[in-house]
């Protein structure tokens, strides 16, 4: 079955203190990996995918494919980093969509 | 760009009535999809359009809930009638279809749906 899984509701640190967003995943084949964050009062909308191999707001994610884990990593917490945070996967070529499937999502507090 | 919008931004109704939300994906965006967010927990897939056609409509939970996307615009999703389980959150994305790629997702702001 696919499945994503955020084990942490809530994470809560102070600024400048390292932060790590747990994802793992349960999915047969080779499925694309995002995390999706969502600011108070703002849209859902996409941080990164593994694919793109990227930084984003000092955001990084690497797949690991032998422990199925996708955490969210960033040295140093900021205040504005204060989110819903979703990790979400995908299938496309195997399944021909692109649905997503998404955890249940952290909520991130940085404290100042 | 406006982005995906909804509409309505928040409907409380009554068990056993109807209500209709709405979406209007970016333009060019052949790529429609639904989901759900029900209190506590995960965000789920309800279905996903490209144009007018349903590619995947695996996530619809039951036959109260009806999709349409005439014309391969915007799209509606009916619920008649209402259950006190279907409250939640139903949020509308678009995307633009690359072959062989999963598409980044654009999401709308949501629609705050409660049924009393």
């Amino acid at each position: 079955a696919q499945r994503v899984t955020q084990p942490e509701k809530l994470l809560s640190v102070f600024k400048g203190a390292p932060v790590e967003l747990k994802c793992n995943y349960s999915y047969s084949g080779s499925p694309e990996l995002f995390w999706y964050v969502q600011y108070s009062r703002q849209r859902l909308q996409l941080l990164l995918r593994h694919i793109s191999r990227e930084s984003i707001k000092g955001f990084t994610a690497d797949l690991n494919k032998g422990e199925t884990s996708f955490h969210l990593k960033k040295p140093f917490a900021q205040e504005e980093d204060s989110a819903m945070y979703y990790c979400a996967l995908s299938g496309k070529r195997r399944y021909n969509t692109d649905k997503l499937i998404f955890g249940t999502g952290t909520r991130l507090q940085v404290f100042p | 760009e406006a982005g995906v919008t909804q509409f309505p931004s928040h409907s409380v109704i009554e068990k056993g009535q109807t209500v209709t939300l709405r979406c209007d994906p970016i333009s060019g965006h052949d790529n429609l999809y639904w989901y759900r967010r029900v209190m506590g927990k995960e965000i789920k897939f309800l279905l996903h359009f490209v144009k007018e056609s349903k590619q995947d409509e695996s996530g619809m939970p039951n036959n109260r809930f009806l999709a349409e996307r005439t014309g391969g615009t915007y799209s509606t999703l009916k619920v008649q009638p209402a259950e006190l389980e279907d409250s939640g959150v139903y949020f509308c994305a678009s995307s633009q279809e690359v072959r062989d790629r999963v598409n980044e997702q654009f999401f709308g702001p949501g629609t705050r749906l409660t049924v009393l």
